[in-house]
């Protein structure tokens, strides 16, 4: 199992600035995710993050907007930057399940509003 | 990665069994079926998985079809405390390692 540990678990920010979420855990992992979620909506994958390499975005995410860093293999953070009201979601960390019977476990989410 | 469909919500009385069904017609051969539950204001949380045969854990069972085209979750006897989003998703060797979350299904349990 894994323990996550993300911070903030919310914050209220001002558009055009940025914020920093830091994703902790508490053991070694290769890969890690972040996640949006929209209000009322399912989860939406942002990026995968690995130790010493790039993070992987997905369609309609960009680094520009969403700069993730990977310092080690147990420590990650997401920015989300020159914020606008849309950016208003929960952004969960999670880690594990990259295998067919493994399974994922989840931060509790930073909950961002912008104002 | 195949996709699922599942009912938006659904009801269940506490303490009695909820079925809560998957669709999942275009599953191949190789995908596992997973199941998370999504409990309010906290990140999704495992509940099982199964390929083939059904499942039984400490949390919930899970009943695969002979086809694989569908599945349900069990919960033996619902409390206060399984009121959630509960995910299917399925999961592909050949594919990534990605989950991809669909709608989910709000289940809301009555006292």
């Amino acid at each position: 199992s894994a323990v996550i540990s993300q911070k903030p678990s919310r914050d209220i920010c001002q558009r055009g600035t940025s914020l920093t979420i830091q994703c902790q855990v508490d053991s070694q992992v290769t890969m890690m995710f972040w996640y949006r979620q929209q209000p009322g909506q399912s989860l939406t994958l942002i990026a995968t993050a690995n130790q010493g390499s790039e993070a992987t975005y997905e369609s309609g995410f960009v680094i520009d907007k969403f700069p993730i860093s990977r310092p080690n293999l147990t420590f990650s953070t997401l920015t989300v930057s020159n914020m606008s009201p849309e950016d208003s979601s929960i952004y969960l960390c999670s880690v594990g399940g990259t295998g067919m019977n493994t399974e994922a476990f989840f931060g509790q989410g930073t909950r961002l509003t912008v104002v | 990665d195949a996709k699922t469909t599942q009912p938006n919500s659904m009801e269940s009385n506490e303490e009695e069994p909820v079925h809560l069904p998957c669709n999942h017609s275009t599953i191949s051969g190789t995908d596992y079926i997973h199941w998370y539950r999504q409990l309010p204001s906290q990140g999704p949380e495992y509940v099982i998985h199964g390929l083939t045969s059904n499942v039984n854990n400490r949390m919930a069972s899970l009943a695969i079809a002979e086809d694989r085209k569908s599945s349900t979750l069990i919960l033996h006897r619902a409390t206060l405390r399984d009121a959630a989003v509960y995910y299917c998703i399925l999961r592909s060797p050949s594919g990534t390692y990605k989950y991809i979350f669909g709608t989910g299904t709000r289940l809301k349990v009555l006292a």
